[in-house]
């Protein structure tokens, strides 16, 4: 069975502009998390997702931070305009039911600059 | 609010076995995960304690005392490889992860 995949594995882009990360989720698990690991920093919570529904997204920092999951199977999380304090590493994360294990992808490492 | 402590380093010997504390103060506590991370790359899932006692995987096992706020991960015939973070979390009502900040541990010769 696959893990968790993310993509880009590392993204550098400049302050303003727009950067796309993406997560496919182990098949068959309807709930999909992102996290992210500033410099320095605990692992912290973003939003979650059941199939195609935000299910919490208290953890997302602003308005710029938009997370898609149509049709209830890969994940996007845009990131317009981008910040210098937007660095760090983004994780992915699924478990098949709201209380199972959470699986991570290996992340994306995104640098603002 | 909610917060997790554990301590940032550990080093120990190959063969021997450490114990990683960690305290946490949550609302809505379900459940105490730990995961290790090699390198900054992916989280992986160790145990998980939902109820008080101890859990045992092979060389990993790990306790929970929910009256206390109290848990650790007991890592016993330590190898180099074990050289990595190991994050607790807690799991709450929404089942969002909190993490502590990591507790790096060094395995030597």
């Amino acid at each position: 069975e696959a893990g968790v995949t993310q993509f880009p594995s590392h993204s550098v882009i400049e302050k303003g502009q727009t950067v796309t990360l993406r997560c496919d989720p182990i098949s068959g698990h309807d709930n999909l998390y992102w996290y992210r690991r500033v410099m320095g920093k605990e692992i912290k919570f973003l939003l979650h997702f059941v199939k195609e529904s935000k299910q919490d997204e208290s953890g997302m920092p602003n308005n710029r931070f938009l997370a898609e999951r149509t049709g209830g199977t890969y994940s996007t999380l845009k990131v317009q305009p981008a910040e210098l304090e937007d660095s760090g590493v983004y994780f992915c994360a699924s478990s098949r039911g709201v209380r199972e294990t959470q699986y991570f992808g290996p992340g994306t490492r995104l640098l603002v600059l | 609010g909610q917060s997790l402590e554990q301590p940032s380093e550990v080093t120990a010997v190959e063969g021997a076995i450490v114990q990683i504390n960690c305290t946490y103060q949550t609302s809505g506590f379900y459940g105490l995960s730990w995961y290790q991370q090699h390198d900054g790359g992916a989280p992986t899932f160790l145990s998980y304690n939902a109820l008080d006692g101890l859990e045992e995987t092979g060389r990993f096992s790990s306790f929970l005392s929910r009256s206390d706020s109290y848990g650790y991960l007991l890592l016993q015939e330590l190898q180099m490889k074990d050289s990595a973070s190991y994050f607790c979390a807690v799991s709450g009502a929404t089942n969002k992860l909190i993490f502590g900040t990591g507790t790096l541990l060094a395995v030597q010769p």
